[in-house]
């Protein structure tokens, strides 16, 4: 059972790169976000979707870009890599009644 | 607008002690609720989660957590705690408008005494 697949695990940027992290699903879920969490703020919201086609920002969207062109696929942009993005960043998908099932997440250090 | 508190950043127990962790939320309905564990370099694991009914909700890992409505509260509790659940705790609500978006406390970090 793959569930929330995330790649890569690692990444180094320096700034002003650009780089696209990966999710991936396979539970068919309608809703798929991300997150990322830095210490002692929790997790906090970036982007989400709820189906292909569709996006929006949620609490922190400033520097990213994301797309869903397909149900399973919900990747995220960074277009020019900033220290302040140094985070770990979750994917999570959802449906209906159910909680958000999270992959096992990405390290970006931005240097 | 929606938020979650945790007010414990760290709590320290002895093995074989209980616990007890707390989280607030500010919500304009009954919300989703949920109890996530996370262990050092690891995503998210649910330990339980809240949607109606009986307000006393059992998890995994002996885990329950307790949904009291008129306090705003969905406090974790485990009446015997193992080495092993040395690790951070978020609490998280659904919005129930939605479903997609869920809103994190900012943890408890949980360090267990041998």
């Amino acid at each position: 059972n793959a569930g929330v697949t995330q790649t890569p695990k690692f990444q180094v940027l320096k700034t002003g790169q650009s780089m696209t992290l990966q999710c991936a699903q396979d539970m068919n879920h309608e809703y798929m976000s991300w997150y990322r969490q830095d210490p002692g703020m929790g997790l906090r919201l970036i982007h989400y979707s709820v189906g292909a086609g569709i996006t929006d920002q949620g609490e922190v969207p400033n520097g990213y870009n994301v797309s869903r062109s397909t149900t399973e696929d919900f990747p995220l942009r960074l277009l020019s890599a900033a220290p302040s993005q140094t985070s770990v960043y979750f994917c999570a998908s959802s449906s209906l009644n159910t909680e958000a099932f999270f992959g096992q997440g990405t390290r970006l250090t931005v240097v | 607008a929606q938020s979650v508190t945790q007010p414990d950043i760290h709590i320290t127990v002895s093995e074989g002690a209980s616990l007890e962790l707390r989280c607030n939320y500010s919500y304009g309905a009954t919300p989703y609720l949920f109890w996530y564990v996370q262990s050092p370099g690891q995503g998210l694991q649910l330990l339980l989660k809240y949607f109606s009914g009986d307000t006393l909700v059992q998890g995994i890992k002996g885990f329950e957590a307790e949904f009291k409505r008129s306090q705003s509260s969905f406090n974790l509790r485990k009446p015997s705690v193992h080495w092993s659940d040395a690790a951070e705790y978020f609490c998280a609500v659904g919005d129930v408008y939605n479903f997609n978006i869920f809103y994190f406390g900012y943890g408890t970090k949980l360090n267990v005494k041998p």
